[in-house]
């Protein structure tokens, strides 16, 4: 199963753009990345997923390089309801186990 | 995005007894769920998968005599904690896999708190 690395906190302001970049440098062919979105006391919530290049939803976008060793999960204009914590997955799609890191504290300021 | 449950949302249960959490699949079959334990301010830890209509395969340390796992449709599974302990209580969460395309996606449930006195 591919680890993945990514910045145990980040701190930002309302109304700017977040990026949290994901180190996945073993991933597999097969496999995809994914994100998620922790508030305490409350389940993931998912956020996104790709396999390359660019997607984009109404809530992020993802972008995932040539050589899928990292990728960047973009948050455009976050509120205070972003903070949160992220995680950054690698989803095997024969398994489909997801290991969850120690993600990405977003704290959101006014 | 996909729905998913847990019943009960929180539970205090003496220490000795057993209790059972239900997740399920509210808008789609889940073939493949997932069980997941988490303490304060750590992470999530994959404790289980459970397959519908076959055991669950258990990670490396997760007891399966004391917790039990059945998924006995496409749309249930469930986690039973077999003589609890204090060392139990925890925030546990399960979540189901849905074919997306050639690939998969994963939905979590809103989680259950238990605590054991």
């Amino acid at each position: 199963l591919a680890k993945t690395t990514q910045p145990i906190s980040m701190d930002s302001y309302e109304g700017q753009e977040v990026n949290i970049t994901c180190s996945h440098n073993n991933i597999a062919t097969n496999d995809y990345i994914t994100w998620y979105q922790q508030f305490p006391s409350q389940g993931p919530r998912f956020i996104i997923q790709g396999y390359k290049t660019k997607v984009t939803n109404e809530v992020a976008s993802l972008f995932i390089p040539a050589d899928r060793k990292s990728s960047t999960l973009s948050l455009p204009r976050v509120s205070l309801s972003d903070t949160a914590v992220y995680y950054c997955l690698v989803l095997t799609s024969n398994t489909g186990k997801l290991i969850f890191g120690q993600g990405t504290t977003l704290q959101v300021k006014p | 995005g996909a729905v998913v449950s847990q019943h009960p949302s929180r539970v205090i249960c003496k220490s000795g007894t057993s209790v059972k959490i239900e997740c399920r699949s509210l808008d789609f079959q889940a073939t493949t769920m997932f069980w997941y334990r988490q303490f304060p301010k750590k992470s999530l830890m994959l404790m289980a998968t459970s397959n519908e209509g076959s055991k669950a395969t258990y990670e490396q340390g997760v007891e399966k005599d004391k917790f039990l796992i059945n998924h006995a449709s496409l749309t249930l599974s469930t986690l039973t904690v077999t003589s609890a302990h204090p060392e139990d209580s925890s925030f546990y969460i399960c979540s189901a896999r849905r074919q997306a395309g050639g690939t998969y996606e994963q939905y979590f449930g809103p989680g259950t708190r238990l605590t054991v006195t």
